[in-house]
């Protein structure tokens, strides 16, 4: 069963402006990961955010983690063409010793030049 | 680093078939997993090992489907017969099993069409 939620399915923006995904969860969490997978390729790691943690910076990347109402947001500034790929959440929802990520189906981004 | 090899990159077998998915993990990784990704389904985990042992193998659809990790630097993922519906992205990823988190690494993938 899918654990995270991504929203929206796809999102089509300019370059230069921000883009923003979301991703809901059921069940509490160790940590909630995102990844991006370019066109016939693998999954690629972004960021990691904690149970603890609220947010997340790394370059033009910014992760928010609400515990609370068991949702996360990738925001991405100032978008590139090179940007353009199909973004997942992931979660670590696993007891100890035990280490599985459940992804979602992910958002697909486009950010048209 | 080469980062996780997968073969063959694609694979084109017709139904009945034998087919074998190999996987190399970057060097040092304790943890490997097998997924599956298709447009219906999304990416669903399979299977996945802790020091070349399954732990969990739960994700694995049927019989048809087995994989073994005979060490720390290789693992298979071999589907016997093969049938239309298994047609999917297979992809290996490892990762390096530790406290407070870890991220995985993603192989290429092996596009498997079965027909």
């Amino acid at each position: 069963s899918q654990q995270g939620e991504e929203d929206p399915q796809a999102l089509s923006i300019q370059e230069g402006e921000n883009a923003t995904m979301n991703c809901s969860y059921k069940t509490s969490i160790n940590n909630l990961q995102w990844y991006r997978q370019n066109s016939g390729r693998g999954l690629v790691h972004l960021i990691l955010i904690r149970s603890n943690e609220r947010e997340k910076h790394s370059g033009r990347l910014r992760v928010t983690l609400d515990t609370s109402k068991k949702s996360s947001s990738l925001l991405i500034t100032a978008s590139r063409a090179a940007d353009t790929a199909s973004y997942f959440c992931a979660t670590d929802s696993s007891g100890a010793g035990s280490y599985q990520l459940t992804f979602g189906k992910g958002t697909k981004l486009s950010v048209i030049p | 680093d080469a980062g996780v090899i997968q073969s063959p990159r694609h694979e084109v077998t017709e139904m009945g078939q034998e087919v074998t998915l190999r996987c190399k993990p970057i060097s040092g990784h304790n943890s490997l997993f097998w997924y599956r990704q298709t447009m219906m389904r999304g990416l669903e985990l399979l299977i996945y090992f802790n020091n070349n042992v399954p732990i969990d193998d739960s994700g694995m659809p049927e019989d048809r489907f087995s994989a073994k990790m005979p060490n720390a630097s290789f693992s298979t993922l071999k589907i016997q017969p093969s049938e239309p519906r298994d047609s999917a992205v297979y992809f290996c990823a490892s990762s390096l099993k530790r406290a407070g988190g870890y991220e995985q690494y993603f192989g290429p993938g092996t596009r498997l069409t079965v027909t």
